[in-house]
């Protein structure tokens, strides 16, 4: 299994709401990524996952909140989200990268939320 | 500081013409360079990166230090290379970090 899976592939919520977003890849990567796509945009890292810590936050606000809870999963939860969080959510994963060589990104096809 | 960028939002060219599409980063160390294409309803996937100096799907990169920059290339567009591609830039190190430019949309017209 060659791909990185992600559901669901659209998420319609209210801003009180509470809801997850799941990613899984079965490739044996021990790095995991979280990014946001505006419309027309590039991805934008939030979140990096290394060993199934928590190893880059790149100043993403708690109303999103990663869980990597073993190294074939991710989840991203949502809570209280704003109109503008609206976004395609991308994850990807990849084997750690060291020093002297870094290994390709496997992305997901998305979900593609909606903040009402 | 770090940055990638690429000057062109659209690039329209004819079935059959030269493709280049620019790129130029700022990194104050080695950094890798890649190019990733994102088809229609496709998932985002790794055209090539410098490293490796394939050739996928005709494309070509080099990567010019002096210049600090990283084009792709190819001689003869067709109409299925018509996607986004984006140039990203890592740094060396286990940091995993991934910076993307701006993107450049390929219309590659019949």
């Amino acid at each position: 299994d060659t791909e990185v899976t992600q559901t669901p592939k659209h998420l319609v919520m209210g801003m009180t709401n509470k809801k997850s977003l799941k990613c899984e890849q079965h490739m044996g990567h021990r790095a995991m990524y979280w990014y946001k796509q505006k419309a027309k945009k590039p991805p934008e890292l939030m979140f990096v996952y290394s060993y199934e810590k928590l190893s880059i936050n790149e100043s993403v606000p708690s109303r999103f909140s990663p869980e990597c809870p073993n190294s074939s999963l991710l989840n991203l939860h949502l809570h209280a989200l704003q109109p503008e969080d609206s976004a395609l959510y991308l994850c990807a994963s990849s084997q750690l990268s060291g020093v002297l060589t870094f290994y390709e990104q496997y992305f997901g096809p998305g979900t593609r939320l909606t903040v009402t | 500081a770090q940055r990638v960028t690429q000057p062109e939002k659209l690039l329209s060219v004819f079935k059959g013409a030269p493709v280049e599409l620019k790129c130029n980063y700022s990194y104050s160390g080695s950094p890798e360079l890649f190019w990733y294409v994102q088809y229609s309803r496709q998932r985002l996937q790794l055209l090539l990166r410098h490293i490796s100096r394939e050739s996928i799907k005709g494309f070509t990169a080099d990567l010019n230090k002096g210049e600090t920059s990283f084009h792709l290339k190819k001689p003869f567009a067709q109409e299925e290379d018509s996607a986004m591609y984006y140039c990203a830039l890592s740094g060396r190190g286990a940091t995993n970090k991934l910076i993307f430019g701006t993107g450049t949309l390929l219309a590659v017209q019949p």
